[in-house]
């Protein structure tokens, strides 16, 4: 079954660290570009970063640049991101998302997405 | 950063009527857009891309037009599974992903 698992989420303190995963099944994140994205409670969707297939395309948004790290590891075919300096702006459910395609414009869209980890960042 | 301003932010609908959602980037976009649709308490799930074509297993109730800065979601004859939050995405802006604010379709 072709499906994204989160986990990693929880109550951190701000300034503190968290690391997130997406583990992925049927498919292999060495194939694909995939992204995290968040969403705070009661909000909209937020786009947070991204990773290509080769792990040499990596963009954040300005908002976590220098202080989140995205990666994946093809031996254990999950995907991380790596939280440093949380505040509370950063409480969200964060997602982690499939693009379909290698083309141009399917790189940019999601159509398979996990279920989610809440991360809540206060004292 | 190209913002995306979706309207209303609420609809009121009785099911079996048509809901017609509105999303405008801030500036030309081409027809780099994507529709989502969100159930409480579930992931987002992709519902159009490049303004008009149907992902997969979308039923053709959905449709999706527009180009340039202003674009339409339409849903045909709701049903009670259609009433969720819908949210567009540009993304014109590569690396720069952007997403409207939502629109919620409830029963009326």
């Amino acid at each position: 079954q072709v499906q994204l698992v989160e986990t990693g989420g929880g109550l951190v303190k701000p300034g503190g660290s968290l690391r997130l995963s997406c583990a992925a099944s049927g498919f292999s994140f060495s194939d694909y570009f995939v992204t995290w994205i968040r969403q705070a409670p009661g909000k909209g969707l937020e786009w947070v970063s991204y990773i290509g297939p080769a792990g040499n395309t990596i963009y954040y948004a300005d908002s976590v640049k220098g202080r989140f790290t995205i990666s994946w590891d093809n031996a254990n075919n999950s995907l991380y991101l790596q939280m440093n300096r949380l505040s509370g702006e950063d409480s969200a459910m964060y997602y982690c998302a499939r693009a379909p395609g290698s083309s141009w414009a399917s790189r940019w869209y999601f159509d398979l997405w996990g279920r989610g980890t809440l991360v809540t960042v206060s004292s | 950063e190209i913002e995306m301003t979706q309207s209303p932010a609420t609809l009121s609908v009785s099911p079996g009527e048509s809901a017609t959602l509105s999303c405008r980037a801030s500036e030309e976009i081409s027809m780099n857009v994507a529709w989502y649709q969100q159930k409480p308490g579930q992931a987002p799930r992709l519902l159009i891309h490049g303004a008009s074509t149907r992902a997969n297993g979308v039923p053709a109730r959905f449709r999706g037009s527009g180009a340039g800065t202003e674009f339409t979601l339409t849903v045909s004859s709701l049903q009670s599974e259609d009433f969720a939050v819908y949210y567009c995405q540009q993304y014109k802006d590569w690396p720069l992903l952007t997403f409207g604010g939502g629109t919620k379709v409830e029963i009326k």
